[in-house]
């Protein structure tokens, strides 16, 4: 059975701290995502990666920075947490198609729903 | 104008009805069209993907509609456990982006 973990399910900061956030997939994806959920907004993309130690900007990557050092795990950094960065926070893996391919099916871990006061 | 939009709903159905959700996207160039089922407080999983011709899974159906830009989701003889949050996700060829929609929220009763 596939699986995509995240370290907590429920978390709360204090403004200003430094959080971390990660995420693990046993698929041996090549891809993996960090988005966060907002009601009304859907899933919002904050970085991506194709491969390790590779990484790109999605939508909004302002106030985070993430770190793929090893293949299966993909983490995301709030350097210093604000109140506005409240959410709820989705990983998601997908496997590498050929040049040229199609997006695949995203497998996404249970969230983590990070509080900060 | 957002990328992908989607009726936020909620649509409210008995169980047996048929129900439809529309979805447009503002990129002409988008390549692939995917419905999520997103259940309360757990993450999205793929329904299924959208093709040019069209494809069915059972009681759903969906449609992709190029010149107007929207692909679509029908739902025949709802089930209680239809009840769920729909996403309408759009990607690219040769990007990892996928542009995910707000959600359409769909309540089935008994």
């Amino acid at each position: 059975d596939v699986k995509v973990t995240q370290s907590s399910r429920y978390l709360v900061k204090r403004t200003g701290e430094k959080v971390f956030l990660e995420c693990v997939q046993d698929m041996d994806h090549e891809n993996m995502f960090w988005y966060r959920q907002d009601p009304g907004l859907g899933l919002r993309l904050i970085y991506f990666s194709y491969d390790v130690k590779m990484k790109e900007k999605g939508d909004i990557p302002e106030g985070y920075s993430v770190s793929r050092e090893k293949k299966e795990r993909f983490s995301l950094i709030l350097e210093s947490a604000s109140t506005n960065q409240t959410s709820m926070y989705l990983c998601a893996s997908t496997s590498q198609g050929l040049a040229g391919s199609l997006p695949g099916e995203q497998f996404f871990g249970p969230g983590t729903r990070l509080t900060v006061l | 104008r957002k990328e992908v939009e989607q009726d936020p709903g909620p649509f409210n159905v008995p169980e047996g009805a048929t129900v439809a959700f529309n979805c447009t996207y503002s990129n002409s160039a988008s390549q692939s069209f995917f419905w999520y089922r997103q259940d309360c407080r757990k993450e999205p999983k793929l329904l299924m993907s959208v093709y040019s011709s069209g494809n069915e899974d059972g009681r759903f159906t969906a449609q992709l509609n190029r010149a107007s830009q929207y692909i679509s989701l029908l739902i025949r003889d709802s089930k209680l456990s239809d009840s769920a949050t729909y996403l309408c996700v759009v990607g690219n060829t040769g990007g990892f982006k996928t542009i995910f929609g707000a959600g359409t929220r769909l309540f089935v009763k008994a």
